[in-house]
């Protein structure tokens, strides 16, 4: 069955750095998203991709947040400099509208700041 | 304004019986539900969903109801398993604000043997 995949599982960086986390989404959909989840608290939008560009974006997605698509399979968030909040685990997903608005997960990245 | 939101925090079942887990939702314009199930360690795995238009909805096991007069939508396990032991999330999505998930805050199920 197809999955998204996100590298890395775990991050570790110092405050102030600029980290990168990458997915790989199911490749027939269309819609991307990331997701973060602070530990013991719900899952929080942060921003929907499509057609290349940001559809949505919440009030976390600040100027230090930004996502590209660098080529035709890969969806990467990026944080230019990481404050000690910004440790959560971070989910992204996809889903193609064919389907619904069921969102696909990958297991995610844990990114710890220091 | 978004709002989704669980009765119980923490649910214990014995194993064998039946799981009701329930959550409250208040946007109105909600038209599509769903219900996830997040092991330790892991991403949202989808269970099922329902859409508005529908007050129940079965698949393998699970059953999720949807009461639009009070906006209150449960997931519904039979026989519950050790395997089913997870945090449950349900999340709305209201069309007319694009396609976006708003998740509730979650509920432990722990499932007794």
């Amino acid at each position: 069955e197809p999955e998204v995949t996100q590298t890395p599982s775990h991050q570790v960086t110092q405050m102030g750095q600029e980290v990168i986390l990458r997915c790989v989404p199911i490749s027939n959909h269309l819609y991307f998203y990331w997701y973060r989840q602070i530990l013991g608290q719900k899952v929080e939008f942060l921003v929907s991709f499509y057609n290349n560009e940001i559809s949505e974006k919440s009030e976390i997605f600040d100027d230090q947040f930004s996502v590209e698509r660098p080529d035709g399979s890969n969806f990467t968030l990026k944080i230019r400099s990481t404050k000690l909040e910004d440790s959560a685990m971070y989910f992204c997903a996809s889903t193609n509208r064919e389907v619904g608005e069921k969102l696909f997960f990958g297991s995610g990245t844990q990114l710890s700041v220091l | 304004g978004e709002s989704v939101g669980l009765h119980l925090p923490t649910l214990s079942v014995q194993e064998g019986d039946n799981s009701i887990i329930n959550c409250a939702y208040s946007n109105s314009a909600s038209d599509y539900f769903i219900w996830y199930k997040q092991e330790s360690g892991k991403g949202p795995q989808f269970i099922i969903d329902i859409r508005s238009n529908m007050d129940k909805r079965q698949g393998q096991r699970v059953t999720v109801l949807l009461n639009k007069t009070v906006k209150h939508l449960s997931l519904q396990i039979a026989a519950t398993q050790p395997g089913d032991s997870a945090v449950y999330f349900c999340a709305e999505n209201i069309r007319e604000y694009g396609n976006k998930l708003v998740f509730g805050a979650g509920t432990i199920l722990r499932v007794k043997s």
